[in-house]
């Protein structure tokens, strides 16, 4: 069974210019989760989709970003436009939405560098 | 708010010896603890879990300490080896809260 994809695995951008992430989650699960990891800190909550539903948006930084989950499959993250403090390493989790749901499935991440 | 914790950014062992990577916590609401595990270049990856009906599980090698008194929670790493190498986040959850994380301690194990 394949697991969390995010795509692409490293991104450089300069600051003003726009970046979408992009994360397949396991197939069957409706939990679908970005978080945010700046270097040496905590692995930050960003938001968490139900399906194609936005569950919980508290940890967006602002209107910069923007995610979507069309449909209830793959979810994309957009940055628009970077500022350099958007650098970090970008994670997708995925989770079954029955019991169990807690254990979180990651990703192996998008490292954003923003220049 | 929630907030995690860790007590120590970096700890250095011997192979063969056991590890201890400690954490806290402070919602006192949290019922749900997972220890993650994430190796250079890739995700975090489940290790163990524990509820807060429980002060002891153990796994493979892995066993993960709950003091709901303190708020305090450790997981402790037996004969560690050099694949234990990694960065440790420990992860809380109350509720229908979200599963928040702490800053994470490397483990660096010295051959």
């Amino acid at each position: 069974e394949a697991g969390v994809t995010q795509f692409p695995s490293h991104s450089v951008i300069e600051k003003g210019q726009t970046v979408t992430l992009r994360c397949d989650p396991i197939s069957g699960h409706d939990n679908l989760y970005w978080y945010r990891r700046v270097m040496g800190k905590e692995i930050k909550f960003l938001l968490h989709f139900v399906k194609e539903s936005k569950q919980d948006e508290s940890g967006m930084p602002n209107n910069r970003f923007l995610a979507e989950r069309t449909g209830g499959t793959y979810s994309t993250l957009k940055v628009q436009p970077a500022e350099l403090e958007d650098s970090g390493v970008y994670f997708c989790a995925s989770s079954p939405l029955q019991a169990g749901g807690e254990k979180l499935f990651f990703g192996s991440g998008t490292q954003l560098s923003v220049l | 708010g929630e907030s995690v914790g860790l007590h120590l950014p970096t700890l250095s062992v011997q192979e063969g010896d056991n590890s201890i990577i400690n954490c806290a916590y402070s919602n006192s609401a949290s019922d749900y603890f997972i220890w993650y595990k994430q190796e250079s270049g890739k995700g975090p990856q489940f290790i163990i879990d524990i509820r807060s009906n429980m002060d002891k599980r153990q796994g493979q090698r892995v066993t993960v300490l709950l003091n709901k008194t303190v708020k305090h929670l450790s997981l402790q790493i037996a004969a560690t080896q050099p694949g234990d190498s990694a960065v440790y986040f420990c992860a809380s959850k109350g509720g229908y809260q979200k599963v928040t994380f702490g800053t994470g301690t490397k483990l660096q194990v010295i051959p």
